[in-house]
């Protein structure tokens, strides 16, 4: 059974350019989560979906971070422009109805110059 | 923000003695949860503890909680150099929530 897919593993790129993030949750999960992990912060909880619709996104830093999720298999996060302190590694989770715990992508290492 | 707080940060162990990690969160819960990163991997659930049980074990791993001190303690018994990680405690909170706040992870070395 694949886990959860993030793509890319790694993003180099520098100040001012649009990142995309993506994810593929676990099939028949239909929660979804995008967490930040930095050494200061911790992990964060960014926005999470419940059936393909936002329910919280009040961890979303600025206006400049966006999510979508267009159906059930596929989510991505958006930073449009992309600035130094947005570097950090960004996790997507996913679950199941109830008390079913959260299962983590690898994530994608974001490094903005 | 953070709801949880792991104690010790960093924990430095011979293979084969037993590990505890302590956590600590402010607000009533639903459960709480326990995840293991290895580096440069996502997290791993590990065992999840209600908040109307006590104590829960999986394997190597006991976990328990203490909802009058808001507190969890997970214990490694005879550690492998493999459970060189990081581990997390996660609250849920609110009716219906799914949402986990995470501590800021204890970081736990088992040298061979």
């Amino acid at each position: 059974d694949a886990g959860v897919i993030q793509s890319p593993r790694h993003e180099v790129t520098e100040m001012g350019q649009e990142v995309t993030l993506r994810c593929k949750p676990i099939s028949g999960h239909n929660s979804l989560f995008w967490y930040r992990q930095t050494m200061m912060r911790g992990l964060e909880l960014l926005i999470y979906f419940n059936n393909n619709v936002p329910i919280d996104d009040s961890g979303m830093p600025e206006d400049r971070f966006s999510a979508k999720m267009p159906n059930a298999s596929f989510s991505t996060l958006k930073i449009q422009p992309s600035e130094p302190r947005d570097s950090a590694v960004y996790f997507c989770a996913s679950t199941g109805q109830g008390e079913q715990p959260q299962h983590f992508g690898d994530g994608t290492r974001l490094s903005i110059l | 923000s953070q709801q949880g707080e792991e104690d010790p940060q960093a924990l430095s162990i011979q293979e084969g003695e037993n590990a505890t990690m302590n956590c600590s969160y402010k607000t009533s819960i639903n459960n709480l949860q326990w995840y293991r990163q290895n580096s440069g991997r996502g997290l791993v659930h590990l065992i999840l503890i209600r908040s109307n049980e006590r104590e829960k074990h999986s394997g190597r791993l006991r976990v328990t909680l203490d909802t009058s001190k808001k507190s969890s303690s997970l214990l490694i018994t005879a550690s492998r150099a493999a459970d060189t990680a990081s581990y997390f405690c996660a609250t849920v909170s609110g009716a219906g929530s799914y949402q986990l706040t995470f501590g800021k992870g204890t970081k736990l070395s088992v040298i061979p």
